[in-house]
């Protein structure tokens, strides 16, 4: 198994143009979420989706940004316009069920976002 | 909410010592406590965790400590190894939470040989 899969693994941007980020989660995990990590604020969980519904988006910062998955194996988060503030790596992980405590979250490789 | 606070923050040792990192929670319902290692550039990953029904977990050269009562718990790593090297960190699962992980903000650890 490939594992969570991101792409890309590295992007920079300019303030004001749209960022997507791109996760495959491990194929037969039901739940996947998506992670922001920096030295501020640690790794924070920003949305997470169960068999491909948004459950639970309370950590999501502000409209700018949006997250979707069209089906089982493909999710994105969208970042429009972005921002300076917005540069940070961002994790997606997968499990096989929503239940922590019994299945673990394993994490893609991430994506480092440099907004200039 | 859930509050998770992790020290040191950095951690310096010779090879072949042991390391401790120690975390403490807020939330006394909090019930899954894991440990993720993420050497410089990769994904964290889960090394071991420990559930609240559970007063010690060890694997080979780590082991984790919980104690319920005083709201904290700790990693130890012994024989320390230059691969041990990366930064740690502490989560723990809410007692009201499926999934909600609340992660310390962790914990550089550097094996000098």
């Amino acid at each position: 198994d490939a594992g969570v899969i991101q792409s890309p693994r590295h992007e920079v941007t300019e303030m004001g143009q749209e960022v997507t980020l791109r996760c495959k989660p491990i194929s037969g995990h039901n739940s996947l979420f998506w992670y922001r990590q920096t030295m501020m604020r640690g790794l924070e969980l920003l949305i997470y989706f169960n068999n491909n519904v948004p459950i639970d988006d309370s950590g999501m910062p502000e409209d700018r940004f949006s997250a979707k998955m069209p089906n089982a194996s493909f999710s994105t988060l969208k970042i429009q316009p972005s921002e300076p503030r917005d540069s940070a790596v961002y994790f997606c992980a997968s499990s096989r069920t929503v239940r922590t405590y019994t299945d673990t979250q394993y994490f893609g490789p991430g994506t480092r976002l440099t907004v200039l | 909410g859930e509050n998770v606070e992790q020290h040191p923050s950095t951690l310096s040792v010779q090879e072949g010592d042991s390391a401790v990192i120690k975390c403490t929670y807020s939330d006394s319902a909090s019930n899954y406590f894991p440990w993720y290692k993420q050497e410089l550039g990769k994904r964290p990953q889960l090394i071991i965790d420990i559930r609240s029904n559970v007063g010690e977990k060890k694997d080979q050269r780590i082991a984790v400590t919980l104690n319920k009562t005083a709201k904290h718990f700790s990693l130890h790593i012994t024989e320390t190894q230059p691969e041990d090297s990366a930064v740690y960190f502490c989560a723990a699962l809410p007692g009201g939470s499926n999934y909600k992980l609340t992660f310390g903000k962790g914990t550089l650890l550097t094996v000098n040989p």
